[in-house]
Order: C-alpha cells, then structure tokens, then sequence
C-alpha cells in the first residue's frame, strides 16, 4: 500500500534559520516523489519533484531509499516561504497520493 | 490566466440533496482527477479518468459518481451528500498520467451541507 507521512502539522522558525520538513513514504516499488505548495488563497502547485533534481526557491529535497524518506530541507527561511506544504507520492500511473502537509511559518 | 477552473467555488446544498461540482481544462490533458479534502487532512484521491476511462478508488462511496463528457470538462456528482461530504474537492489534470508528471489544481469548491 503507498502511504505519505508528515509528522509536523506546525512548523515555525525565525527568518534565516534553516527549515527542513520531513516527508516519510511507505511504497514496495520505485515511487516518484513530489513536494507541493499551497500559498495563502493560490491554488496547490508543484514545487518540486525528485526526479528533477533540481532546487526551487532555494528549496531541495532528496530521496532517501533506505530511510523512505523526501525531506524538504531550504538553509535561509524568507517569509515568503510562509505556506502549506504537502509531499506526494506517485507508485503507479495516474495515482498520486498526499500528505496530511505542514504549515510552515516563519517569524520576522 | 487560469488552466483549470472549478466552480462554484463555495457551494452549501441539503443532506440529501444531489448536487454537482464541475471542473473545466484548457490544457487538453488526458486525465482529470477528483481529490476530496477535509479539515487538516491530506487530500484523498476519489477516481480519475484517463480520457474517457473511469478509474475509481475502491474506498470511494457509491454516493460519488463522476462523468466526463469531454476532455475539457469533469463533474463530480454527490446523490445523496450526508454531512461527512462537508469537505475541499479539488479538481486537478495531468498530461499523460505518467508517474513523474505534475499535477494543475484547481482553485477548488467548498462544500457545505446543512
């Protein structure tokens, strides 16, 4: 069964400090993982996915098979990275799950 | 300029009153999906169409149903919405429903039932 695991629903650091949202995935296969974003009265949108390898808004997350985890991980936080996150999995085509997600807010 | 568009965006119908959420595309992808979303809970996967094959979850209610006419628009039928349908349905495409593509959501409509 695929399963997405955020354990933090809050997460809140200072402005410059370092943020790191953890993301665990329960899959048997090789699964494609995502990291998606909700602003405050946007839509959800991608943020990045693994496969891309690529860092977005200074936001990197890399897939660790031996621990099944994706953690989103960014050094210096901005207060525009105030948001809703949500990991996602995708085990098989056309289904992709979602996290509960982590609302990240960073004081000034 | 937006690429997948629900409406209403907030709608209150009755218990047990039918009611339809319907979502458009500009994109002309093949696969449209139907999420239902419930206070601080992940968004949860109801069925998905692969241009016009219906692929249903196995834990969806019978109480949702959906129809594609076209590729360009998906709705989502509730027959009978009992008060635990009170949630976020988000309406999202993909491409080709390969495992590594994105999704494009919709903004998403706020069902209530009174």
């Amino acid at each position: 069964a695929q399963r997405v695991t955020q354990p933090e629903k809050l997460l809140s650091v200072f402005k410059g400090a370092p943020v790191e949202l953890k993301c665990n995935y329960s899959y048997s296969g090789s699964p494609e993982l995502f990291w998606y974003v909700q602003y405050s009265r946007q839509r959800l949108q991608l943020l990045l996915r693994h496969i891309s390898r690529e860092s977005i808004k200074g936001f990197t997350a890399d897939l660790n098979k031996g621990e099944t985890s994706f953690h989103l991980k960014k050094p210096f936080a901005q207060e525009e990275d105030s948001a809703m996150y949500y990991c996602a999995l995708s085990g098989s085509a056309s289904k992709i799950i979602f996290g509960s997600g982590t609302r990240l807010s960073i004081r000034p | 300029d937006a690429m997948v568009i629900q409406n209403p965006r907030y709608q209150v119908t009755q218990f047990g009153k039918p009611v339809t959420l319907s979502c458009s595309q500009t994109l002309n992808h093949n696969v449209m999906y139907w999420y239902q979303q419930k206070s601080s809970q992940a968004p949860k996967l109801l069925f998905h169409y692969y241009d016009k094959d219906f692929n249903n979850e196995a834990d969806t209610p019978d109480n949702f149903q959906s129809r594609r006419p076209n590729t360009s628009f998906c709705f989502l039928d509730i027959r009978s919405p009992g008060l635990g349908d009170a949630a976020m349905y988000l309406c999202a495409t993909s491409s080709s429903g390969l495992t590594n593509e994105k999704l494009f959501f919709g903004s998403g409509t706020q069902l209530s039932v009174l």
